[in-house]
């Protein structure tokens, strides 16, 4: 099984309209998940930590649920900017090596 | 706002050859990482390095392959002998001490022909 798994997309939406993608992951050692971004050819910055609780983010939310292993990040009023590829990310506590999903690619087209 | 910073940007080399990629880490960070990230693959840890030692590191990271900080400001990653497979982006990290986000560099685009 993989230790972290997206659905690859493309993901294909109009502008406005609202996204959710979703990952699990393997080992329940993880602590501390991530959604980073990624454009083509460039390097992955990060989108947002994703907290027990949920959190939020202007039009990003992010939930995480540690019983089923899942993590998803919802995208509300889709930009053209918002075009790219969605890597879901975990790791364990401390400065220990990210985990990385393949990643979800999103295209939003006006 | 600091970030990291990688050379060369892209670097073809012939196999057989070694190269080197260098990282210069945001200066309050005192742990570094390397990943790799193969054309159309997921990004994949090679290593870790704190106190002036690796803490960490993949099965990827084999003996071909090296880590330094020559000085205060670098780190640098070596293959000593480049491979086809070896041809990739690759990323610099780093992170403060007990965080655990990492900030990375805009990468090297190694070709190996």
């Amino acid at each position: 099984r993989k230790e972290v798994e997206q659905d690859p997309g493309p993901f294909n939406v109009p502008e406005g309209a609202t996204v959710a993608f979703n990952c699990t992951y393997s080992n329940s050692a993880s602590q501390s998940f991530f959604w980073y971004r990624q454009d083509c050819r460039k390097e992955p910055k990060l989108l947002m930590s994703v907290y027990s609780s949920g959190n939020e983010d202007g039009r990003f939310t992010a939930q995480l649920n540690r019983a089923s292993q899942y993590i998803s990040l919802l995208i509300r009023d889709s930009k053209l900017s918002d075009s790219a590829t969605y890597l879901c990310v975990v790791n364990k506590p401390g400065n220990t090596p990210l985990v990385f999903g393949k990643g979800t690619r999103l295209s939003v087209i006006a | 706002e600091p970030e990291v910073t990688q050379t060369p940007s892209h670097q073809v080399t012939q196999m057989g050859q070694e190269v080197i990629l260098r990282c210069v880490p945001i200066s309050n960070h005192l742990y570094f990482y390397w990943y790799r990230q193969i054309l159309g693959q997921k990004v994949e840890f090679l290593v870790s390095f704190y106190n002036n030692e690796i803490s960490e590191k993949s099965e990827i990271f084999d003996d071909q392959f090296s880590v330094e900080r020559p000085d205060g400001s670098n780190f640098t990653l070596k293959i000593r002998s480049t491979k086809l497979e070896d041809s990739a982006m690759y990323f610099c990290a780093s992170s403060v001490r007990g965080q655990e986000t990492q900030y990375f560099g805009p990468g090297t685009r190694l070709l190996v022909l």
